[in-house]
């Protein structure tokens, strides 16, 4: 199957500070990625809806000013928490769509961000 | 609102038996169901799907099974391995979104 990455596994930074995240499809194009956070012993939450060229779809409740998400390339989004606080530090996952009749999406393998 | 459920956050089943992992929906626009299978700190990965128009597939070990009338699909694993300890996602989308949405996941432990 295709194959996603991101960058960094594992971060730590303190509060107040501002932290990427990479998300790279490696063998194929994506004009679609998702972000998703997981909180412990919860599922998956869609935070947004990253497009290519344009502006991310953000799911309710989620702050656009406070997670930035750019969609530089067909194989590139990147998150960036701003201002990070303790409450932010998540499991972020990454997934990108593969065209196709059901749209089959391919996840990294996660960011364990945590903030002191 | 929970649109998927997975009520058991928890199962234990012994090496070599069946392993049945259930999945509640309430939105009927659900067309496609996934299963995914996750491991501490890792991304989830693709396991098994079902399109709505069928109600079993089967792939190795891992078969899916969907009732539409009752929104109810399972994951039947058998036999169970230990190797299949992990907590383990089912997801549904519609034809016009590409949104998955998951369920609140089940851990898996399969003992000696």
């Amino acid at each position: 199957g295709a194959v996603v990455s991101q960058h960094p596994s594992w971060v730590i930074c303190k509060s107040g500070t501002s932290v990427k995240i990479e998300c790279r499809s490696l063998d194929f194009q994506a004009t679609t990625m998702f972000w998703y956070r997981q909180f412990p012993k919860q599922s998956l939450m869609l935070m947004a809806t990253s497009n290519e060229g344009s502006k991310a779809t953000y799911e309710q409740g989620v702050e656009k000013d406070k997670f930035l998400i750019n969609h530089a390339s067909l194989t590139l989004s990147t998150l960036t928490v701003t201002s990070a606080h303790p409450e932010d530090s998540s499991f972020y996952i990454c997934s990108a769509r593969v065209a196709g009749p059901y749209n089959e999406q391919f996840f990294g393998p996660g960011t364990r961000l945590t903030v002191l | 609102d929970q649109q998927v459920k997975q009520n058991s956050p928890s199962l234990s089943v012994q090496e070599g038996r069946i392993s049945i992992l259930n999945c509640d929906y309430t939105n009927s626009m659900f067309d496609y169901f996934l299963w995914y299978k996750k491991y501490p700190a890792e991304g989830p990965t693709f396991l098994i799907s079902i399109s709505s128009i069928k109600d079993k597939n089967e792939d190795g070990r891992f078969t899916v099974f969907l009732n539409k009338s009752a929104k109810h699909l399972s994951l039947h694993i058998v036999p169970s391995q230990p190797g299949d300890s992990a907590v383990y996602f089912c997801a549904a989308l519609t034809g016009t979104a590409s949104k998955l949405t998951f369920g609140t996941g089940t851990r898996l432990q399969v003992t000696l």
